[in-house]
């Protein structure tokens, strides 16, 4: 069965560091790969996706990310963050034609 | 603007009472979904319809049921026999490029 981890549940860094949050699938095939936001009490947002080609991602808010298949790893980076980035970040895969698996999120805080 | 509106925002549901969360769209998508979202929890599939008239059961449908009447439509009835609808409910659709949009959500608690 398809499966999305993302080892992290809880992650806070200082404003201004460099943040990677870790996503790894398991399938058998390279899927189409997302990853979204969410703020509290919102719906997700979503900051990039991945169907095929360069395998680092631009996506909104500065953020990008980076396919790996030898890894079967989607890690989303961004190089400083900002006090307005903390809040839940869900990877999803999907599988071409099929639904959506999402991860279990990990949510960021943020120091100032 | 093109997107996805759910209303209402917040719901408050009595023992025994059944209640309909609204789910529109005007992006033009054939595929909409509903997902249950729990404190601290990733998303739950419970309905979605790939085409007008049409939908099929997600991985938590028991005690909810949908229609799909229009393809701009597809409410979800919590029924009395979901015994812990307390949640937040997410709607979505989905394009051709195979990327899911998400509406607000609706907070659904339990008088």
């Amino acid at each position: 069965a398809q499966s999305v981890t993302q080892p992290d549940i809880h992650i806070t860094v200082s404003e201004g560091a460099s943040l990677e949050l870790r996503c790894n699938y398991s399938y058998g095939a390279t899927p189409y790969l997302f990853w979204y936001v969410q703020s509290p009490g919102q719906g997700l947002q979503l900051l990039l996706k991945y169907f095929s080609g360069d395998t680092l991602v631009q996506g909104i808010k500065g953020f990008e990310a980076e396919f790996k298949r030898s890894q079967s790893s989607f890690n989303l980076r961004k190089p400083s963050v900002h006090w307005s980035d903390a809040a839940e970040y869900f990877c999803a895969v999907a599988p071409e034609g099929q639904n959506f698996v999402f991860g279990p999120g990990t949510r960021l805080s943020v120091l100032p | 603007d093109g997107g996805i509106t759910q209303s209402p925002k917040y719901l408050f549901r009595k023992e025994g009472q059944n209640v309909t969360l609204s789910c529109e769209q005007n992006l033009n998508h054939d595929a909409m979904y509903w997902y249950r979202q729990d404190p601290g929890q990733g998303l739950r599939l419970i309905y979605y319809s790939q085409i007008v008239n049409d939908f099929q059961k997600g991985d938590i449908a028991e005690g909810y049921s949908v229609s799909r009447e229009k393809k701009e439509s597809f409410p979800l009835t919590v029924t009395s026999a979901q015994k812990n609808p307390t949640a937040f409910y997410l709607c979505a659709s989905r394009s051709r490029r195979e990327t899911q949009y998400f509406g607000p959500g609706t907070r659904l608690l339990v008088l």
